[in-house]
């Protein structure tokens, strides 16, 4: 069974671009949820999808935001890029989400933000 | 004080150690614990899936979970040079809870 994928594995943007990165998930898995990981902050929570609605959601600011489709990919872009978002940005897929179900990271997108 | 830590790390041990990596949490209402392993410059594999107390054990792998204390722990027998990534602990408080990650520790296995 193939794995989750995510596109672009790299990605370079200038300050107040936008940018929109994509998750594949693991056929059958309907939930997919996005991470963002920092050395400084570590791994922390953007949001989950599942069935195309937003499930749940972190705590980061409004120019984050997400969309799943009917086949349960993802999209996730980022508005107005600051230089503080430059991070590994990946996507779990899993099952049918939350805790109950084991969930599977992509290889990650990282994006640079100069 | 942040909902889950991790002990200081990078750990360094040699070939065959037996590593411990553990985590600590100040919420009760955490029942799944995870430990992913993550290599550089890829993505966290999923490790160990345990729900509320107790222990399982995957090969080389043990974990442990201790509510009362609020504390787990991952148990590496054997450890090879491959073993050398980051762990991190993760955990949730429900079905639909999303995960959160302690920081990671780095391990290093020599040779």
């Amino acid at each position: 069974k193939a794995g989750v994928t995510q596109t672009p594995r790299y990605l370079i943007k200038t300050r107040g671009q936008q940018v929109t990165l994509s998750c594949s998930p693991i056929s059958g898995h309907r939930s997919v949820s996005w991470y963002q990981q920092t050395p400084g902050q570590g791994l922390q929570f953007l949001f989950e999808y599942f069935s195309e609605t937003q499930r749940n959601k972190g705590n980061f600011p409004g120019r984050f935001s997400g969309r799943q489709f009917s086949n349960s990919r993802s999209e996730m872009n980022v508005s107005t890029l600051e230089l503080g978002d430059s991070a590994l940005y990946l996507c779990a897929s899993s099952l049918r989400g939350g805790g109950a179900h084991e969930q599977y990271f992509g290889p990650g997108t990282r994006l640079t933000v100069t | 004080q942040k909902e889950v830590e991790k002990d200081p790390g990078p750990l360094s041990v040699p070939e065959g150690a037996i590593v411990s990596l553990n985590c600590t949490y100040s919420n009760s209402a955490f029942q799944y614990f995870m430990w992913y392993r993550q290599y550089s410059r890829k993505g966290p594999e999923l490790l160990m899936y345990t729900y509320s107390s107790g222990n399982k054990e995957d090969g080389r792998f043990t974990a442990q979970v201790d509510k009362s204390s609020k504390y787990i722990s991952l148990f590496i027998r054997d450890s090879q040079p491959s073993d050398s990534a980051t762990y991190l602990c993760a955990m949730s408080v429900g079905s639909q809870g999303n995960l959160i990650f302690g920081k990671g520790t780095k391990l290093s296995v020599k040779p």
